[in-house]
This record gives C-alpha cells, structure tokens and sequence, in this order.
C-alpha cells in the first residue's frame, strides 16, 4: 500500500528559479495538505485543498501556489525561489468523516536554496 | 481560535525511565485529539488518537487520556526504550466553517540514551 507519495525526495535550487513538488496519494482521502518543518517551527500549514478543484491558503502561504485537478494529486509551486524556502516540506492527506481527519504523511522533500 | 501547546525539549532519558510530555489545547468545539510521532528522516505518522472525553489511547506501550476539564492529553510510557528517540507531536482536529484543519503542537524531541 503505497499511501501518500513525494517527489522529488531532494532538491537543490539557486535562487529565482522555480519548481514543482508532486504529492499523490491512493487512499481516496478528500483533505491534502502541504507543510514545511523547520528547526525549532513545528509543522506550518502552507496550502490546503478540501476537494478536487478547490485549495485554500493555510498560515504561510506567501512564495507558494498550489493546484488540485485531480482528486489524488496535489502539487506546491515554487515560482521564484528564495533561501528562505529552504525546507522539508510534507504532503499529508485525511478523510474527516471516514477517519476523524487522521493525517497520513509522505516522507518529505528536502528543498535547500542557494 | 485552536492552539496546541506541548513541553519543550529535548526530553533526555534513560531506558526503562518513565515519560511524560505535556499537551494542552484551546479549540473552539469538541475536538479529536491525536499524538503522531516522526523517526529520524522519515514523515510523521499517527502513534494513537482519542475522539471524546476520558477516551484513552494506547500503541506501542503509550498512553494518552482525553481530559477535556483541564484541555489536555498528556502522552506517557511505563518504561521507554532506545528505539522511541524521535520527536512527537500533539495535534487536535475540529470542524471550523465547515472543514476540518488540525492544529498541531511545536514538537517535543526524545533522546533516550542506553
């Protein structure tokens, strides 16, 4: 059971350039999700979609674009990167009514910004 | 609005020492209450959950009690082992405007040393 899946697993970009991070997921889950972890932040909530066609912005959006066309996929944008977008960043998908909105996790992209 | 507040770490302890860390919440509603737990290199992933008051979860030898007088659900372990060195997270999720975004805590870090 493949779960929620990332790619890519690493990443280095020099600053201006842009990216796409893919997040897949096979459980059928309504809710995706996209955070970043930094030392000492926790989880940050960037993005997030309820259902295919519609995402939301979550407490730090800024820098990031997010699309939802399919129901098992959700992607993040990184149109012009900046250092201060160097990341782990976390996919996570949930069913709010199937599964009292349990997160499932994928294992994370490492984004470093030069 | 929701907040997750948990004890700061690192948490260092030996084997077979008993754990405590610490988890309070503030949430408009009555929330499902989770702990997740994330191993080195790897995304997080749910270690137990608890959906109403007095409701106990348990996995894997650890133990969290919903306590919605004093808004918290503290994770405890008898006796913990070398291989629970990760970080952990308490988390909460409630519906708000119709969606279901949880909230999740900074993270406490675990060392336990041989």
């Amino acid at each position: 059971n493949a779960g929620v899946t990332q790619t890519p697993k690493f990443r280095v970009l020099k600053t201006g350039q842009s990216m796409t991070l893919l997040c897949a997921q096979d459980m059928n889950h309504e809710y995706m999700y996209w955070y970043r972890q930094d030392p000492g932040m926790g989880l940050r909530l960037i993005h997030y979609s309820v259902g295919e066609g519609t995402t939301a912005k979550g407490e730090v959006p800024d820098g990031y674009n997010v699309s939802r066309l399919k129901k098992q996929n959700f992607l993040l944008g990184l149109e012009s990167a900046a250092p201060s977008q160097t990341s782990v960043y976390f996919c996570a998908s949930s069913s709010p009514r199937a599964a009292k909105n349990i997160q499932y996790f994928g294992a994370g992209t490492r984004l470093s910004v030069l | 609005g929701n907040s997750v507040t948990q004890m700061e770490g690192p948490v260092t302890l030996s084997e077979e020492a008993f754990l405590t860390i610490n988890c309070t919440y503030t949430a408009t509603g009555y929330p499902s209450l989770f702990w997740y737990v994330q191993y080195p290199g790897e995304g997080l992933q749910l270690l137990l959950k608890a959906t109403k008051a007095d409701d106990k979860g348990s996995n894997k030898g650890f133990e969290a009690t919903y306590r919605k007088e004093t808004t918290s659900f503290h994770l405890e372990k008898g006796s913990v082992q070398v291989s629970d060195s990760a970080v952990y997270f308490c988390a909460l999720s409630v519906a708000s405007g119709g969606s279901y975004i949880p909230t999740f805590g900074r993270g406490t870090s675990l060392i336990v040393h041989p």
